[in-house]
Formats: structure tokens, C-alpha cells, sequence
């Protein structure tokens, strides 16, 4: 009954390859986001999405994209990764514009 | 831009209060945030406040806003070794469709 839950918990990959992050919340919110937070633990916005539709893009390089299926899902899909690429990757559902969810993130290492 | 300020650092002895500050320049900012990151965990939200606001209190938790300053502070009374943990202040605007993050506030309880 996780409210907001991310696969895979961890991923090791190496540099050059694609990696898909998967995010799904059951909590009927209208909006998901995706953030990044550095190894400073600084925390970043990527993208936000409403309703499948994309309404923030924080500057992020194109080899990252995002995709919803539905509502209740969005995933981030990651081309040709670099080493600055290693993070934790935190998905977020809101279902107003006062509160978010976090999910319990992804933990990304390119080698 | 929106910017959220914080100090890095924190450390407190067991049983003593702790003050987190945060600084904000968006004075539309009609949301404010106190997240808790815990090692290896996602956030937590702990409370929030409404700029029309000044103060909430939440059993150990007193959350005070200086809006003519934009300045938010956390007070946690008698804190714990389980209250050891990054603090985030965030800061929402209702049209913006995201939560801009402080870099967040590293605290640490001694015995």
C-alpha cells in the first residue's frame, strides 16, 4: 500500500548505456515530479507532468526523458549516461499546489 | 529566480532545543515547507505553513514565519538522537507548479 513507489531501489550501470527509472503513485494526485538530488545532497527539480502532460522542464539534457503512460505512473528514461548522471533520482505526487509525496528514491551509480 | 537559503550544518547536544533557519526571496510564496531526509530515505514532509501565517506548533515542532523578512526557522524542543537528519526548507508559489529546495540543513544530535 506504498503511496508512492520507485523501481528499481538501486541501479550500477556503466557509462554509455540506457536505464529506465520507474515511478508509480496510487494516490489519485494529478501532478508527479522527478528530482535529482547530488551527491552534496542538494535537491533539484527535473520535470513536472499534470495529467500526462508535461509543464516543467528544469534545463535538464535531452538524454533524459520523461514519460507518462497515465496518471498514476511516470517514468524517466536515461540515454547514453555519464558520471555526473550518478544521484538519487526522487519521484513526487502532489495533489494540489500545497502538498507533495515523495517516493523512497532511486540510487543511480555510473561507473 | 526563486532561491531558498539554509545553513549547512547543525549540531545540538540530546535534550537541547534546535533552530534550523531558512531564507527566501520569492515574496509570493504563499506555501513553506520543513522536509526531513533521514540516511538512505526519502523525504518526509513534517509540517508546512501558510504565509498568512506567523507560527504553527506541532508537538515538538514550532514552525515561525517572518514574512517582511522572508525568513522561516524550525524549532525542535528537546531533541533526539532520531531527529538526526537533513532538513529541508521549500518555498511554493502557486502558479510556479513546483517547490524550489534549500540545500538543506544537516543536523546532528550528540548524547
Amino acid at each position: 500500500d506504498t503511496a508512492v513507489s520507485q523501481t528499481p531501489k538501486y541501479l550500477v550501470t556503466q557509462m554509455g548505456n540506457d536505464k529506465s527509472i520507474k515511478c508509480e503513485q496510487n494516490l489519485g494526485h494529478d501532478t508527479m515530479y522527478w528530482y535529482k538530488q547530488d551527491s552534496k545532497k542538494f535537491l533539484k527539480i527535473m520535470f513536472s507532468y499534470n495529467n500526462k502532460e508535461l509543464i516543467i522542464n528544469e534545463t535538464v539534457p535531452n538524454r533524459f526523458s520523461p514519460k507518462s503512460p497515465d496518471k498514476a505512473h511516470l517514468n524517466l528514461h536515461i540515454n547514453s549516461l555519464e558520471l555526473g548522471d550518478s544521484a538519487v533520482y526522487f519521484c513526487a505526487s502532489s495533489p494540489d499546489s500545497e502538498t507533495q509525496y515523495f517516493g523512497p528514491g532511486t540510487r543511480l551509480l555510473v561507473l | 529566480g526563486e532561491d531558498v537559503e539554509q545553513s549547512l550544518f547543525l549540531s545540538v547536544r540530546e535534550g537541547d532545543s534546535s533552530v534550523i533557519n531558512c531564507t527566501y526571496t520569492d515574496s509570493s510564496s504563499t506555501y513553506l515547507y520543513w522536509y526531513k531526509q533521514e540516511p538512505g530515505a526519502g523525504l518526509q514532509l513534517l509540517t508546512y505553513i501558510f504565509s498568512n501565517m506567523d507560527m504553527k506548533q506541532d508537538q515538538r515542532l514550532t514552525v515561525l514565519l517572518n514574512k517582511k523578512d522572508k525568513h522561516l526557522s524550525l524549532r525542535i524542543a528537546d531533541t533526539q538522537t532520531g531527529d538526526s537528519a537533513i532538513y529541508f526548507c521549500a518555498e511554493r508559489t502557486p502558479n510556479a507548479g513546483k517547490s524550489t529546495f534549500g540545500d538543506g540543513t544537516t543536523l546532528t544530535v550528540k548524547p
